[in-house]
């Protein structure tokens, strides 16, 4: 089978840095993928790990170890506008893409 | 300019009819996927396409079919088989095994 956990939601301070984090289980892993989502839009793809290590654009970094099946998406410098649902997405050989179940960024001001 | 194309944008239907809901890329990319999101959850995997004339099941294929006669085109049928057509329903596609899939803006699915 196949799974993706992620917190449900995670709030912090404009300004500050969050993380959330991402694990799974899934056969013939490929690549982890981040996606943002704002309310009633589409999903926007935001960074891609294929190899461990940290792959940084802009204010927003993505993590991965492929030994311990784990992932997490860093955002620095959080802006109001960074509010939004954010789902980790495991890439496999066949060809699919399963999403996790998103987790919602509350930002305070 | 290259995208993904989703219509229509919003879409009503009486219950036990079938519907077809269209997804047009020309980013050239071969793989394409139909997603289902409903209320505050995840994206489920429905359908997906590798090649042309080639489609494979996803998580919740039960009451969906598909057909990929083009390269560009992947248009998903919501048949009166499926017990809760009511949702968002999201394409993507991608150009290759080690890239990032982009996404359509959706079609919204209500049937009364």
């Amino acid at each position: 089978g196949q799974s993706l956990e992620q917190p449900s939601e995670v709030t912090a301070v404009e300004g500050a840095i969050v993380q959330i984090n991402c694990t799974y289980q899934t056969s013939g892993f490929y690549g982890l993928s981040w996606y943002q989502q704002h309310d009633g839009g589409a999903p926007t793809f935001l960074s891609y790990n294929a190899l461990d290590g940290l792959e940084e654009t802009g204010r927003f970094s993505s993590f991965l170890s492929r030994s311990d099946s784990y992932g997490y998406l860093l955002l620095q410098e959080l802006q109001m506008k960074d509010s939004a649902s954010y789902f980790c997405a495991v890439h496999r050989r066949d060809d699919k893409i399963i999403f996790g179940k998103g987790t919602r960024l509350h930002i305070l001001p | 300019d290259g995208g993904i194309t989703q219509s229509p944008k919003y879409l009503f239907r009486k219950e036990g009819q079938n519907v077809t809901l269209s997804c047009e890329q020309n980013l050239n990319h071969d793989a394409m996927y139909w997603y289902r999101q409903d209320p505050g959850q995840g994206l489920r995997l429905i359908y997906y396409s590798q090649i042309v004339n080639d489609f494979q099941k996803g998580d919740i294929a039960e009451g969906y079919s598909v057909s990929r006669e083009k390269k560009e085109s992947f248009p998903l049928t919501v048949t009166s088989a499926q017990k809760n057509p009511t949702a968002f329903y999201l394409c993507a596609s991608k150009v290759g095994k080690n890239t990032e899939a982009f996404f359509g803006q959706g079609t919204r699915l209500t049937v009364v």
